[in-house]
């Protein structure tokens, strides 16, 4: 059972249209990060939100963090090829070791032109 | 400033092997973890090293070891290899503090054993 449960687990647009991924938990996170990952390639940070109920934005890119701190979501906006990969969430749980830092499963998101 | 090198990208090694795979921290980053990714199970942590000692250490049978030298470089080594063990190994570096738990990913190593 993965500790960041994400939805969905793929998705498939078109370029231009919306889409959000969610990434939920039973624990609470200090902070969760987001990342993407390529094929073949290790994950590149995104963002870190921190504080419950955080929004944060990274060009079409949007992220909220849940006010009760086990929950979040990353919303993108008109959607480019570019945008395709493997997005994962993370976060070390606030009871956990803060060097233990674990990963959702992934949504893969492909953005077709 | 230099990213997180892993070495080798690639492997190949028959069943019952061991192998030992390298990672290179950013500079002044204490932390280096391992994870094991596979299409079925996604990203698994394997261990943490912090500061030379095993900080963390994931659900993996104890074919999987790992060191951390004085410069921050670590090392992992799987003994015994079995097929179930291609994967691609990632290593991240990070500040390993409460305050700082951001990860910067090696391009990882690509395992496969035949």
């Amino acid at each position: 059972t993965q500790l960041l449960e994400q939805s969905p687990q793929f998705l498939s647009i078109q370029e231009g249209e919306n889409l959000t991924v969610y990434c939920n938990s039973s624990s609470v996170f200090s902070s969760l990060q987001w990342y993407r990952q390529e094929p073949g390639e290790g994950p590149v940070l995104l963002v870190t939100v921190v504080t419950g109920g955080e929004v944060k934005k990274l060009k079409r890119l949007t992220f909220q963090f849940g006010d009760a701190r086990k929950d979040s979501s990353l919303h993108i906006t008109a959607a480019q090829p570019g945008d395709t990969g493997l997005y994962l969430c993370a976060g070390v749980p606030s009871t956990d070791s803060w060097g233990k830092l674990q990963f959702g499963a992934g949504t893969q998101v492909v953005v077709t032109p | 400033k230099a990213g997180v090198t892993q070495t080798p990208r690639y492997l190949i090694k028959t069943r019952g092997q061991q192998v030992t795979l390298s990672c290179s921290p950013i500079s002044g980053h204490r932390s280096v973890s391992w994870y094991q990714q596979t299409p079925g199970q996604g990203l698994q942590f394997l261990f943490e090293y912090f500061s030379e000692t095993q900080r963390n250490k994931g659900n993996f049978p104890g074919r999987f070891s790992g060191r951390q030298f004085s410069n921050s470089r670590s090392e992992m080594n799987v003994s015994t290899l079995e097929l179930g063990d291609s994967a691609l190994y990632l290593c991240a570096s990070s500040p390993g503090t409460q305050m700082n738990t951001e990860a910067f990913f090696g391009q990882g190593t690509r395992l496969t054993v035949v």
